[in-house]
C-alpha cells in the first residue's frame, strides 16, 4: 500500500534560517508529487507539484523541492523563512495509473517562525 | 471567482442526529472529493467522485455517504454521526484525474459531535 512519511512533526526556527521538510513515499511506480501548505484558519492550497520532466521544483513564495527517486523523497526547502511561512505543510502522493482519484497525505509538518 | 464553497463552516451536533455538509464548486470541475483532517493523520481520504452518478470510496468511508446528483455539488452526508467523527472536514475539486490535475480545496468544516 502506498504511504507518505514526513519526519518532522514540528520545526521551529528562526526568521532568515534555511529550512528543509523532509518527505518520502513507498510506491515503486510511477508517482506525481504535491506539497500543499495550510495557513492557521485557512484551507490548503497547492504549494508545488512534480508530474514529470525536472526534478527540482520551484514554487510559490520561494519555495522549491526536489525529486529523488532512487531516494523516494520529495523534500521541500527554502533557503530564507519569514514569519508569514508559520504553517502547516503537507507533503501527498498520487501514483499514476494506479487509482487516478486517490491521493496519499502524509500527517503534516508544523513550521513556527520565531520573528 | 473560482472557489470551492462549504457550508456549514462550524457545526456542533450530538450522537445519532443525521447531518448533511454541503460542497459546490463553480468550476466545471468533473473529480471531486472529500477528506477528514485529524492531528498527526494529515487528510484522509472518506469519498470520491469522478462525475454525476459516479462516487467510490475512499481510505476511510465508514460512516458517511455521499451522493452526485449534480456536477457542481457533492454534498456528504452523516446519517448518525458519532464522537469518532468529530473532525475537520475539506472538500476539493479538479478538472479531471489527479494524475494530470491538481485539486482546490474549500475552507473546511469544523464538526463536533458530542
Amino acid at each position: 500500500a502506498q504511504s507518505v512519511s514526513q519526519h518532522n512533526h514540528h520545526v521551529i526556527l528562526s526568521e532568515a534560517a534555511s529550512l528543509e521538510l523532509g518527505c518520502n513515499y513507498s510506491y515503486g511506480g510511477t508517482v506525481n508529487l504535491f506539497w500543499y501548505v495550510q495557513y492557521p484558519g485557512q484551507h490548503l492550497q497547492l504549494l508545488l507539484k512534480y508530474f514529470s520532466g525536472d526534478p527540482l521544483v520551484k514554487g510559490i513564495k520561494g519555495f522549491e523541492a526536489e525529486f529523488i527517486k532512487s531516494k523516494f523523497s520529495f523534500n521541500l526547502r527554502k533557503p530564507s523563512v519569514q514569519w508569514s511561512d508559520t504553517a502547516e505543510y503537507f507533503c501527498a502522493v498520487n501514483a499514476r495509473y494506479s487509482s487516478a482519484s486517490k491521493i496519499i497525505f502524509g500527517s503534516g509538518t508544523r513550521l513556527s517562525i520565531r520573528p | 471567482e473560482a472557489q470551492v464553497t462549504q457550508n456549514p463552516r462550524y457545526l456542533i451536533t450530538v450522537t445519532g442526529k443525521k447531518l448533511t455538509v454541503t460542497c459546490s464548486q463553480n468550476m466545471n470541475h468533473e473529480y471531486m472529493s472529500w477528506y477528514r483532517q485529524d492531528p498527526g493523520l494529515g487528510l484522509r481520504q472518506i469519498y470520491y467522485s469522478m462525475n454525476v452518478e459516479v462516487t467510490d470510496k475512499g481510505d476511510v468511508p465508514e460512516g458517511y455517504k455521499v451522493s452526485r446528483k449534480e456536477k457542481r455539488n457533492f454534498p456528504l452526508i452523516l446519517e448518525s454521526p458519532s464522537p469518532n467523527q468529530t473532525s475537520l472536514y475539506f472538500c476539493a475539486s479538479s478538472w479531471g484525474p489527479l494524475d494530470e490535475n491538481i485539486q482546490y480545496f474549500g475552507a473546511g468544516t469544523r464538526l463536533s459531535v458530542l
